[in-house]
């Protein structure tokens, strides 16, 4: 069964400096979707960003880019030009591409704070 | 467009007492999710719909969550009797088919319920 792991609970940034908040996962299978999703206290999941596996060219979303490394099965987010805006909790999610189901797996969220 | 909407935001139960929410999904998308977000994890699908019918239901504890969704649209999700590690956020979400590469789901704000 796929895992995804997020071993920082809690990150901080200054405003305007960049943070990566890391995240690796475990798959047997050579294809599939990785996600950075953002929740802010209002508690709605936001999609921030998304990988396709088969991809080697890293995404990148105005101020949100991905280091996909897939040997090492690790797929960090970087916020550059950090806003007080971005305070929230991220987490990353593994989907696989089988079958009709398309189940996020979620590691367990890291909350990063934004200091002015 | 509109979101996705979940009411009721918030509810307060004594075990054994039975709850509902209901969630009413983006116009004119075909796929329903209820993940679970238990405090401090990531959240856990629950139940994928397609249409009315259902797609994946393999972590619902059926013993005392059922969920419906009739006429493909709104959903219903129901848990009797509560529990108290059923205090949770229950997340809603669509997305507009079931394409694991494209696919982009929309959440709702989440419905947090505590049992006592």
């Amino acid at each position: 069964a796929q895992t995804v792991t997020q071993s920082q609970p809690e990150m901080s940034v200054q405003e305007a400096e960049t943070v990566t908040l890391s995240c690796t996962y475990d798959t047997s299978e050579s294809d599939y979707y990785l996600f950075w999703y953002k929740q802010p206290p209002s508690r709605q999941m936001i999609l921030v960003i998304r990988q396709e596996a088969y991809k080697q060219q890293n995404a990148t979303e105005n101020r949100f880019s991905v280091n996909f490394q897939k040997a090492a099965k690790s797929f960090s987010l970087k916020i550059s030009d950090s806003q007080l805006g971005d305070a929230a909790m991220y987490f990353c999610a593994y989907r696989s591409p089988r079958g009709n189901t398309d189940k996020l797996i979620f590691g367990t969220g890291t909350r990063l704070q934004v200091f002015p | 467009e509109a979101g996705v909407a979940q009411s009721p935001r918030y509810k307060i139960i004594e075990k054994r007492q039975s709850v509902a929410f209901w969630c009413n999904p983006i116009s004119g998308h075909a796929t329903l999710y209820w993940y679970q977000q238990i405090l401090g994890q990531g959240p856990k699908l629950l139940i994928q719909f397609q249409n009315n019918g259902v797609v994946d239901d393999s972590q619902l504890p059926k013993d005392r969550f059922s969920a419906e969704r009739l006429k493909g649209v709104d959903s219903t999700l129901k848990i009797q009797p509560a529990k108290l590690e059923d205090s949770a956020v229950y997340l809603c979400a669509s997305s507009p088919r079931v394409d694991p590469g494209a696919n982009v789901l929309t959440f709702g704000a989440g419905s947090r319920l505590t049992v006592l």
